[in-house]
């Protein structure tokens, strides 16, 4: 097994510009997230999902989309990158939901300029 | 606001010794502790997880200290090692899952 892919590793995005960030996994787990870190604040939780077709805003949601069209792919959409949105982002999924062992992938470095 | 408040910020042990870190919640609701590891460059994995139904849960060298009444919990590392350096993360989990902000270890040969 991959287990949680992300690609790409690295962006460099101009303000105003849009990117999709694309993370897989091959595990057949039914929730899946995504979290932005930034120095000193930690992991924080952007959207979720608890099963193809179902997402909810997390503690971070705004300037970001996602969708789940199938169990396997997790994509995040920034529609109007922001020098704010400059951070690492980790897609993350666990089998049975946000009470479960997380399995992280290995980011993606963003910045905006 | 910081729904889980960890601290200290960054932790330097020597070798043998034993590392601290503690988490405090306010949220009642949360009922899922767990703790993550991070490598520089990596994502985070788990390391130990604990319910508030019991006070103390220990896997190898590493236990977590529960203590529902206080909403604190906290890491104890025994015997710190130098490949335990690597910033740790408290966790708590209800409806959503909030991360505090790390705790960079340093163990010292």
């Amino acid at each position: 097994n991959a287990g949680v892919t992300q690609t790409p590793k690295f962006q460099v995005l101009k303000t105003g510009q849009s990117m999709t960030l694309q993370c897989a996994q091959d595990m057949n787990h039914e929730y899946m997230s995504w979290y932005r870190q930034d120095p000193g604040m930690g992991l924080r939780l952007i959207h979720y999902s608890v099963g193809a077709g179902i997402t909810d805003q997390g503690e971070v949601p705004n300037g970001y989309n996602v969708s789940r069209s199938t169990t396997e792919d997790f994509p995040l959409r920034l529609l109007s990158a922001a020098p704010s949105q400059t951070s690492v982002y980790f897609c993350a999924s666990s089998l049975s939901g946000n009470k479960d062992t997380q399995y992280f992938g290995p980011g993606t470095r963003l910045t905006v300029l | 606001q910081q729904q889980v408040k960890q601290s200290p910020q960054s932790l330097i042990v020597q070798k043998g010794g034993i590392s601290i870190i503690n988490c405090a919640y306010e949220n009642t609701a949360f009922d899922y502790f767990p703790w993550y590891q991070q490598f520089p460059g990596k994502g985070p994995a788990l390391l130990i997880a604990i319910r508030p139904d019991v006070s103390e849960k220990k896997e190898g060298r590493f236990t977590i200290s529960f203590n529902k009444s206080a909403k604190q919990f906290s890491l104890h590392i025994m015997d710190s090692q130098p490949g335990d350096s690597a910033t740790y993360f408290c966790a708590a989990s209800g409806s959503q899952f909030y991360f505090g902000t790390g705790t960079s270890l340093t163990v010292i040969p």
